[in-house]
């Protein structure tokens, strides 16, 4: 069975800084990993995806995730936040699921907040 | 236009009505999802289907239907609303076999807000 934990529900940080989104993940096999972003009002987009090549990723508008199978983990990052990318993102496992098919599981999602 | 698009955008509709929400993608794609999002419960998949005729349950498929006669179409009915669902639907699709599946991206529609009163 595959899970997926967002470690917080709300992050608030200031214009120009570090984001760090937290998401652990608990998987039976080799899972791929996702971070969609969901604008206000609008449907999701992918931001990057995990497929056991790289363990680091880099996706669009300068983000960034880690795989860290030790630690179960795939942390989203962005040296420095912009105004735009308050949002909510969500962290996506893809794993084996009965019958062949892999199903994505959806974290709760976290809800990014950007201060001027 | 090429894409995955919804209709209605907005729904509101008495309890005990039936209710369908359609999708339609442009792309061929094998596999559709309809998912529910709801504040604290993120996105829950209600059913999934991996091709034309074959439609599995997901997380939350009590009081849905869901048919797919056609790969572009995936229509989800609601056969009796009840105020536990309203919610905001989302459909969303990924692409062929032949992509190993569990590294494909899924594309997702704007969504479609439904009002259960």
């Amino acid at each position: 069975a595959q899970s997926v934990t967002q470690l917080d529900s709300h992050v608030s940080v200031s214009e120009g800084t570090p984001v760090l989104l937290r998401c652990n993940y608990s998987s039976s096999y080799s899972p791929s990993l996702f971070w969609y972003v969901q604008h206000p009002n609008k449907g999701l987009q992918l931001l990057l995806k995990y497929t056991s090549a790289a363990t680091l990723v880099k996706g669009i508008n300068g983000f960034e995730a880690e795989f860290k199978k030790s630690e179960t983990s795939f942390h989203l990052t962005k040296p420095s936040a912009h105004m735009s990318d308050a949002a909510e993102y969500f962290c996506v496992v893809s794993d084996h699921a009965s019958g062949g098919s892999y199903i994505p599981t959806f974290g709760r999602g976290t809800s990014l907040i950007v201060h001027p | 236009d090429a894409g995955i698009t919804q209709s209605p955008r907005y729904k509101i509709t008495e309890t005990g009505r039936q209710v369908t929400l359609m999708c339609h993608q442009t792309w061929s794609h094998s596999y559709m999802f309809w998912y529910r999002q709801d504040l604290g419960h993120g996105l829950r998949l209600i059913y999934y289907s991996a091709a034309a005729d074959i439609t599995d349950k997901g997380e939350v498929p009590d009081g849905y239907v869901v048919s797919r006669s056609k790969t572009e179409n995936f229509p989800l009915t609601l056969e009796s609303a009840t105020r536990s669902q309203t919610s905001v639907y989302f459909c969303a699709s990924s692409e062929s076999p032949g992509v190993v599946w569990r590294e494909a991206e899924q594309y997702f529609g704007p969504g479609t807000r439904l009002t259960v009163t």
